[in-house]
């Protein structure tokens, strides 16, 4: 069975200063990995996708994240924190047999804080 | 293009009420899912429907139910609701179904509260 995890449940960080989130992942097969963005009391929003072609992924304002197959691994990057970049960030695997788990597997989730 | 639109978007409803959402997904999408979002369980799956039909099930009891209209329009239902019901619902639309790697484009949600 496919699965997410997500290593730190909160991040917190300086405005101006790098981001990273952690996620690994475990599939049987070739994966599609996401990331999404929810925003307080808002839905979620894709930040970027991988689907098996070039492993460094470029999203949404600014940010990245690396396909690691040797470490099963997506972390998700951005060079410089704003301040509404504060949210809550979900990396999720797609399982493509569906299935009682659903097309989409969450991880439980990393909010990110932003200070001023 | 519209995206997504869950309505209601806040409901409160007690204890044995039965509660209906409704999810309009992007124009051209036949496939619609519905997750469960609460701070103890995270995101959970509950269902799927492409073309009316449910494809997949996630692990709820069968007080969660759901149905596709031939506009791809699709609505769940809670019946006798109780206390943990409460949490934000989120539709998801695609172009495809699940098993590709489209992707999926999700809607505001509902927020249910159950008293």
């Amino acid at each position: 069975a496919q699965s997410v995890t997500q290593l730190d449940s909160h991040v917190s960080v300086s405005e101006g200063t790098p981001v990273l989130l952690r996620c690994n992942y475990s599939s049987s097969y070739s994966p599609s990995l996401f990331w999404y963005v929810q925003h307080p009391n808002k839905g979620l929003q894709l930040l970027l996708k991988y689907t098996s072609a070039a492993t460094l992924v470029k999203g949404i304002n600014g940010f990245e994240a690396e396909f690691k197959k040797s470490e099963t691994s997506f972390h998700l990057t951005k060079p410089s924190a704003h301040m509404s970049d504060a949210a809550e960030y979900f990396c999720v695997v797609s399982d493509r047999r569906g299935g009682s788990q659903g097309n989409l597997i969450f991880g439980k989730g990393t909010k990110l804080s932003v200070k001023p | 293009k519209a995206g997504v639109t869950q309505t209601p978007r806040y409901l409160i409803k007690t204890r044995g009420q039965q509660v209906t959402l409704s999810c309009s997904p992007i124009s051209g999408h036949r496939s619609v899912s519905w997750y469960q979002q609460t701070p103890g369980q995270g995101l959970q799956f509950l269902f799927e429907y492409f073309s009316e039909t449910q494809r997949n099930k996630g692990n709820f009891p069968g007080r969660f139910s759901g149905r596709q209209f031939s506009n791809s329009r699709s609505e769940m239902n809670v019946s006798t609701l109780e206390l943990g019901d409460s949490a934000l619902y989120l539709c998801a639309s695609s172009s495809e179904p699940s098993g590709s790697k489209n992707i999926q484009y999700f809607g505001a949600g509902t927020r249910l509260s159950v008293l």
